[in-house]
Parts: C-alpha cells; structure tokens; sequence
C-alpha cells in the first residue's frame, strides 16, 4: 500500500531550528511536496523536490532522499507565524499526490 | 500561481439537504480537484475532474453523493447531496498548475 508518516506534533523555540522528517511508499515515485496550512486555512505550497538533494528557499529547505524514500522541511530562525502544520504529499506513478496527516508545529516564545 | 476563489466561504445546513460548493480559477487548467478535510485531520480526495470528461472519483466517494460539474477549465462545482452531520467539514478545491496544486481558500459546512 502507499503510506506517508510524519511526527504529530513538534514543538521548538522562537529563534530556533527545526526539521520536520517524512518518510514515503508509494507505487511509483514523481516527486514530494511539502505544504504549510494555517489553523482555519487552505494549504499553501512551500517545496518541490523531484531529485536528491537540498533545496533552499530562504528560511526554509527542503531534502529529498529517494533512495530511501525520506524527506525533511527545515525551518531557521523560526518565526511565531511558522506556527502552522506541515504536511507531506508524495506523487505517485499515476501522479497522484498521497498525503501525509500533517504536522502540527508549535512555536514557543 | 494559481489564484482560487471559492463560495460559499462557509454554510450551515439542514440535514437532508444539498449544497452546492463553486470552484472558479484565475487560469486555464485541466485538472481540478476536490478534497475533504476532517478537523485535525490531513486532505482526503473525493474526486479529480477534468472539463469535458466525467469526474473520476476515490473510493468510498459515488457520484449519486457527490455529483461534479466541470463546464470549463476555469470553473467546477461539487455538490453535497442528502447531507448528514457526518458530512460536516472543510471542503477544498485545488487545481494541478505548472505541475504543482494550488488550493482554494476552502468551504467550511456544518451539518445539523
């Protein structure tokens, strides 16, 4: 079957650093996404990563490991607005994107 | 990116009832999508719908239940139909731009 895990809920210091780890399987791989939803909100689009490797986009990251199907969303110089859950979502082979349920992020001042 | 707008932004409704969620959509697009999210809960698809072919719906989704119109490639709509207070919760609509989706601002429903 396809499954996406990712920790419930993670807590960390305004100011601070924090990687958010997703691990996938699913039948056939296009690429992961990473999403940030805000209580009440729709999802917002923060990554894409389709090749092995980092990419950076200001404050935020994005590691995809295909080998071992593992990702993480890395959050610097966390803000009180990053306070959100974040959720994972990996294309499938018929690209489909299979959700993870989400983490919720708690900033703490 | 693509720019969402939904309506109605939230409803409550009688149960039995239907109610009927607009989808429109800055762009032209092929794909459109419709999802459900329960409170605290990750994004459940219910059905892709594509303009000129019928929607393809997940399982334990019918279309007597959830009927999709796609009448061009910047506007869907998705109905509720006989309502039940299980039917209560945030409806999303999304659409597959430049390769990633790209979400509307949601419908909140309440079933009594």
């Amino acid at each position: 079957g396809q499954n996406i895990d990712q920790p419930t809920e993670m807590t960390a210091t305004e100011g601070a650093i924090v990687q958010i780890n997703c691990t996938y399987q699913t039948s056939g791989f296009n690429g992961l996404f990473w999403y940030q939803q805000h209580a009440g909100e729709a999802p917002t689009f923060l990554s894409y990563n389709v090749l092995d490797g980092l990419e950076e986009k200001g404050r935020f990251s994005s590691f995809l490991s295909r080998s071992k199907g593992y990702s993480y969303l890395l959050l610097k110089e966390l803000q009180m607005k990053d306070s959100a859950s974040y959720l994972c979502a990996a294309l499938d082979s018929n690209y489909q994107l299979i959700w993870g349920a989400g983490t919720k992020l708690i900033i703490k001042p | 990116s693509a720019v969402i707008s939904q309506k109605p932004s939230r409803d409550i409704c009688q149960r039995g009832t239907s109610l009927t969620i607009q989808c429109q959509v800055d762009s032209q697009v092929t794909m459109m999508f419709w999802y459900r999210q329960q409170p605290g809960q990750s994004l459940t698809l219910i059905a892709t719908a594509n303009q000129g072919s019928e929607a393809t719906y997940e399982s334990g989704f019918v279309i007597d239940k959830f009927p999709i119109s796609r009448p061009n490639l910047t506007f869907s709509t998705l109905t509720v139909s006989n309502m039940s207070p299980e039917d209560s919760s945030i409806y999303l609509c999304s659409v597959d731009f430049t390769d990633t989706q790209y979400f509307g601002p949601g419908t909140r429903l309440t079933v009594l």
